[in-house]
């Protein structure tokens, strides 16, 4: 079965840090990826995804993602982190063959002012 | 963005007692959704595929006769915790909406007492 392992759990930084939060998957096939974002009190939203083509892609807000298919990774990044930043940050996959999205375990992103 | 109501935010019961939780989706009409419960500081993990018109696929370790799911309607899919006790205390979400862009629930708190 496919897994999903976020490696940090908790991050806290100041604002206009660099921020990158890790995410490995296990499933040897063809994948979609994404990252959601879930602010205090709000829905899980989408932060960006990858499907194909470009390995670098851009999502809202400033973040970023890179897809290394060897590495089986898709780490986020932002250059210069926000306050506002301050969430819980959700990595998931999708078989193409299928509808079903793992998710994992989260990290909770604090950004000190 | 397409919108997805979950309700109630919180609830409250007594062990032994039955809970539902509905699952709306607003402005699109989804043939599917899915349930998800999160243990804290656990990763979402997928209980079920509720089909409309047809039997919820359920995930495997997932006791169909516990949590009973029924999509009715194409806007509509609940959640039924039957029995419950206290280990089913949990946060449950709810999403609908196709692989290119899954919309979430707000999530049900439930609390077994």
């Amino acid at each position: 079965a496919q897994s999903v392992s976020q490696h940090n759990h908790h991050v806290i930084l100041s604002e206009a840090a660099s921020l990158e939060l890790g995410c490995n998957y296990s499933y040897g096939g063809t994948v979609n990826l994404f990252w959601y974002v879930q602010y205090p009190g709000q829905h899980l939203q989408l932060l960006l995804k990858y499907f194909s083509g470009d390995p670098l892609v851009k999502g809202i807000k400033g973040f970023e993602a890179e897809f290394i298919k060897s590495k089986f990774s898709f780490n986020l990044r932002k250059p210069s982190v926000q306050w506002s930043d301050t969430a819980e940050y959700f990595c998931a996959v999708n078989e193409r063959r299928d509808d079903k999205i793992i998710f994992g375990k989260g990290t909770r992103l604090h950004i000190l002012p | 963005g397409a919108v997805v109501s979950q309700h109630p935010s919180r609830v409250i019961c007594k062990s032994g007692t039955s809970v539902k939780i509905e699952c709306r989706s607003l402005d699109f009409q989804a043939t599917t959704m899915f349930w998800y419960r999160q243990f804290p500081k656990q990763s979402l993990m997928l209980m079920a595929t509720s089909n409309e018109g047809s039997k919820a696929t359920y995930e495997q370790g997932v006791e169909k006769d516990k949590f009973l799911i029924n999509h009715a309607s194409l806007t509509l899919s609940t959640l039924t915790v039957t029995s419950a006790h206290p280990e089913d205390s949990s946060f449950y979400i709810c999403s609908a909406g196709g692989v290119t862009e899954a919309f979430f629930g707000q999530g049900t708190r439930l609390t077994v007492v």
